[in-house]
């Protein structure tokens, strides 16, 4: 089993929709859990952290299952500009070393 | 701030020839990694460095692939010889970090990348 897991997609889904990932990790000891972006040929960049209590940042809400080990993102009113690869990471250790997951694709459709 | 600044941006060469690339973290961030981005695989940690001393080089493909971080503000990562298997997009990503019993989450901000192709 992989330490990370997404579903690679692509989510094709039209403007104004909502749309949810999830990703889910095989460490139960993990201890920091993140949302990345990836724009085509770019740099990933951190979208959100996300906490044990969820959270929110305007359209976009994350969410932490400790117990089944999943991670999920929630995007609101989709934007063409929401267009990326969203990136699961989850970090564990002593040093934080993290696990990227391959990332799940979204197309915003006009 | 200038952000994570790697170099160069694009590389191309032939199968046998060392590759050297570079990267320059933000200043004042305690923790550097390198990645290798490809379709197949995804994004690789490849190694990082804490404080620059090397803390899990485990996701170094093999001998071939060497990293080093003489001081604060630079890294290597070098390839000798090349192989066309090599070929990808290098990440380097710093971070500050609060130490290694730290539970940190501070953010990992990436450079460009560097687009290696070797023929």
């Amino acid at each position: 089993r992989k330490e990370v897991e997404q579903d690679p997609g692509p989510f094709n889904v039209p403007e104004g929709a909502t749309v949810a990932f999830n990703c889910t990790y095989s460490n139960s000891a993990s201890q920091s859990f993140f949302w990345y972006r990836q724009d085509c040929r770019k740099e990933p960049k951190l979208l959100m952290s996300v906490y044990s209590s969820g959270n929110e940042d305007g359209r976009f809400t994350a969410q932490l299952n400790r117990a089944s080990q999943y991670i999920s993102l929630l995007i609101r009113d989709s934007k063409l500009s929401d267009s990326a690869t969203y990136l699961c990471v989850v970090s564990s250790g002593g040093y934080q070393k993290v696990t990227f997951g391959t990332g799940t694709k979204l197309q915003v459709i006009p | 701030d200038a952000g994570v600044i790697q170099s160069p941006r694009h590389e191309v060469t032939e199968m046998g020839q060392e590759v050297t690339l570079r990267c320059k973290p933000i200043s004042g961030h305690n923790s550097l990694f390198w990645y290798r981005q490809t379709m197949m695989r995804g994004l690789e940690l490849l190694i990082y460095f804490n404080n620059n001393v090397p803390i899990d080089d485990s996701g170094m493909p093999e001998d071939r692939f060497s990293a080093k971080m003489p001081n604060a503000s630079f890294s290597t990562l070098k390839i000798q010889p090349s192989e066309p298997r090599d070929s990808a997009v290098y990440f380097c990503a710093s971070s500050s970090q609060t130490g290694w019993r730290g539970t940190s989450t501070d953010t990992q901000y990436f450079g460009p990348g560097t687009r290696l192709t070797v023929l």
